[in-house]
């Protein structure tokens, strides 16, 4: 069965600290792929999405994300996070081949920067 | 635009209760689906409907149902609620990119 992978369950960084975040997912063929973040108290919100093209794309708040199609692999990145940034971030893939929108999510990352 | 609207938003319930939880998507998406979120667990994928027609169903007992309405608007159920089906239930909408839209979800707690 398709499955997504996080493999930080809970990170903690200090502000101006690079992140990246870990994210595989099973089978291959055609994928979108997706990041949401959920800030504490708050609704999921998407921060950055690949449907095709370019495999380093660009969200949000300075995130970005690189799809690694021999890997199976969808990690996030940000160069320096900010204390504003603490948040659970949830990995999402949609697979294509599959029309119906089955989305499935990892097990999500909490990550907590502390000023 | 509207977001995505759930209600209730909290709900307490005693086991063996059943509860029915609402969903109105953003105007113009036709698909809703439906998530459990749980400490730990991320977000579990219980069902997705389309025009009325449930397309996907996860991994949840019987127990867990759900259907669709005309105007896009979705409700699910759980019957014979047990402890451990407290959780957020989280409501998507999309029109058919896969971009899911959130709602803030329904906070049920069994005693």
């Amino acid at each position: 069965a398709q499955s997504v992978s996080q493999h930080n369950h809970h990170v903690i960084l200090s502000e101006a600290a690079s992140l990246e975040l870990g994210c595989n997912y099973s089978y291959g063929g055609t994928v979108n792929l997706f990041w949401y973040v959920q800030y504490p108290g708050q609704h999921l919100q998407l921060l950055l999405k690949y449907f095709s093209g370019d495999p380093l794309v660009k969200g949000i708040k300075g995130f970005e994300a690189e799809f690694i199609k021999s890997k199976f692999s969808f990690n996030l990145r940000k160069p320096s996070v900010q204390w504003s940034d603490t948040a659970e971030y949830f990995c999402a893939v949609n697979w294509s081949w599959n029309n119906n929108n089955d989305m499935r999510f990892g097990a999500g990352t909490r990550l907590t920067v502390k000023p | 635009k509207a977001g995505v609207t759930q209600t209730p938003r909290y709900l307490i319930k005693t086991r063996g209760q059943q509860v029915t939880l609402s969903c109105s998507p953003i105007s113009g998406h036709r698909s809703v689906s439906w998530y459990q979120q749980t400490p730990g667990q991320g977000l579990q994928f219980l069902f997705e409907y389309f025009s009325e027609t449930q397309r996907n169903k996860g991994n949840f007992p019987g127990r867990f149902s759900g259907r669709q309405f005309s105007n896009s608007r979705s409700e699910m159920n759980v019957s014979t609620l047990e402890l451990g089906d407290s959780a957020l239930y989280l409501c998507a909408s999309t029109w058919g990119t896969g971009e899911l839209f959130f709602g803030e979800g329904s906070r049920l707690t069994v005693l």
